[in-house]
């Protein structure tokens, strides 16, 4: 069965400089690989997603991630923070089908 | 525009009541999926339905039930046997194809015993 885990439960960056969220899973297959935000009493957002097409994916406000096999690692970043990033993070696989297994996912704090 | 409506936004149950929170979506998607969110915790799957008139248990189903007689909708009920329904509750779907194109989620609905 798959899982995922996200290395950091909270990551603190300043507004302008670079933001990295890590996850690493678990997986029997090829699998496809989301990350997802939410603001506060929100639902969640769809940032991007790999499913076995180029490496490194382009999302949306500008995130990328890169899917690395070797590492089984699928690490979110942007290059400049900005105040409005500051929301929970959270890395999904899903194997076969449609079961998709969530992080516990990361709280990202922008300071000014 | 296509998307899927939970409600109502806030909830309150008094111990010892059924509740229903309702989800409705118009994108067209066969499957359809309930989450519990509990801080510090992520999403837990309580109940899924990849087609009308079947359902099938997450890992935290005790104590909810579901139904699933259309296909735009989903209801969720969080019933007496739930011991501890404070939480956030998140609805989604998704088509069902081979490869998965992830979910869309809806608003929430936050739950409070009270």
């Amino acid at each position: 069965a798959q899982s995922v885990t996200q290395l950091d439960s909270h990551v603190s960056v300043s507004e302008g400089t670079p933001v990295l969220l890590r996850c690493n899973y678990s997986s029997s297959y090829s699998p496809s690989l989301f990350w997802y935000v939410q603001h506060p009493n929100k639902g969640l957002q769809l940032l991007l997603k790999y499913t076995s097409a180029a490496t490194l994916v382009k999302g949306i406000n500008g995130f990328e991630a890169e899917f690395k096999k070797s590492e089984t690692s699928f690490h979110l970043t942007k290059p400049s923070a900005h105040m409005s990033d500051a929301a929970e993070y959270f890395c999904v696989v899903s194997d076969l089908g449609n079961d998709m297994r969530f992080g516990a996912g990361t709280r990202l704090t922008v300071k000014p | 525009d296509g998307g899927i409506t939970q409600s109502p936004k806030y909830l309150f149950r008094k111990e010892g009541q059924n509740v229903t929170l309702s989800c409705e979506q118009n994108l067209n998607h066969d499957a359809m999926y309930w989450y519990r969110q509990d801080p510090g915790q992520g999403l837990r799957l309580i109940y899924y339905s990849q087609i009308v008139n079947d359902f099938q248990k997450g890992d935290i189903a005790e104590g909810y039930s579901v139904s699933r007689e259309k296909k735009e909708s989903f209801p969720l009920t969080v019933t007496s046997a739930q011991k501890n329904p404070t939480a956030f509750y998140l609805c989604a779907s998704s088509i069902v194809t081979g490869i998965h194109y992830g979910y869309t989620f809806g608003s929430g609905t936050r739950l409070t015993v009270v």
